[in-house]
């Protein structure tokens, strides 16, 4: 079974830092591009960031860009997103999900998504 | 705010077809094919529906179905059912920097 499993979600204060992880497992990690999303209570899904097959590409929403970073270790099956800085905005839920073809740079349809993580910034 | 811009809502009876419409700009929809369509009922992950503005994944009803004109994609549902009811939401590719952006959302009620 092909599944995403996120973890690392919490309570922090304004200015901190958490890192996510999402363990993935029931396909060939390195082989899909994968991507951070997060949803706001009440609110609608937020792109975040993505990163390639190989983790040689990464992108950013502006409304994170110089504070959050992705990564994936393929040895591992398992993508992060370190996020520093937080701010009261940042809190959502942080789901990852899987790029639908086996295209390493293929981002834009994602198929399989976790149940997410919940990160909440507040003093 | 959204650069993807979605109906807050549309509702039909249980056999009629509905479309939600995603407007965007001619650089991003009116150009690339890389609108996807997503299903979310509440508490439960999206469920890819339509990618490449009109391709179903695997296992998606018939029912649901893509397309695109200018700077508008469009997600149309025939033989509306109980079930469908719930949130959608679109996506594409807007620039090479960001990568992608999701529309508002579109809440579907089936009456």
């Amino acid at each position: 079974e092909v599944q995403l499993v996120e973890s690392g979600g919490g309570l922090v204060q304004p200015g901190g830092s958490l890192r996510l992880s999402c363990a993935a497992s029931g396909f060939i990690f390195s082989n899909y591009a994968l991507t951070w999303v997060r949803q706001a209570p009440g609110k609608g899904l937020e792109w975040v960031s993505a990163i390639s097959g190989s983790g040689g590409t990464t992108y950013y929403a502006d409304s994170v860009k110089g504070r959050f970073t992705i990564s994936r270790d393929n040895s591992k099956n398992t993508l992060y997103l370190q996020m520093n800085s937080l701010r009261a905005e940042d809190t959502a839920v942080y789901t990852c999900a899987k790029g639908y073809l086996e295209l390493g740079s293929y981002y834009y349809g994602m198929d399989v998504w976790g149940q997410g993580t919940t990160v909440t910034v507040s003093s | 705010q959204s650069a993807l811009t979605q109906p807050a809502s549309v509702s039909g009876s249980p056999g009629q077809s509905i479309t939600v419409s995603c407007t965007g700009t001619s650089s991003d929809v009116g150009t690339y094919d890389y609108v996807s369509w997503y299903q979310q009922h509440p508490g439960k992950a999206p469920k890819l529906m339509i990618y490449d503005v009109s391709n179903r994944p695997s296992g998606v009803s018939n029912r649901f179905s893509g397309s695109k004109s200018g700077n508008t994609a469009s997600l149309t549902i025939s033989g509306l059912q109980a079930e469908d009811e719930a949130d959608y939401y679109c996506s594409s590719y807007i620039s090479s920097d960001t990568l992608v952006v999701f529309g508002g959302g579109t809440k579907l009620t089936v009456l």
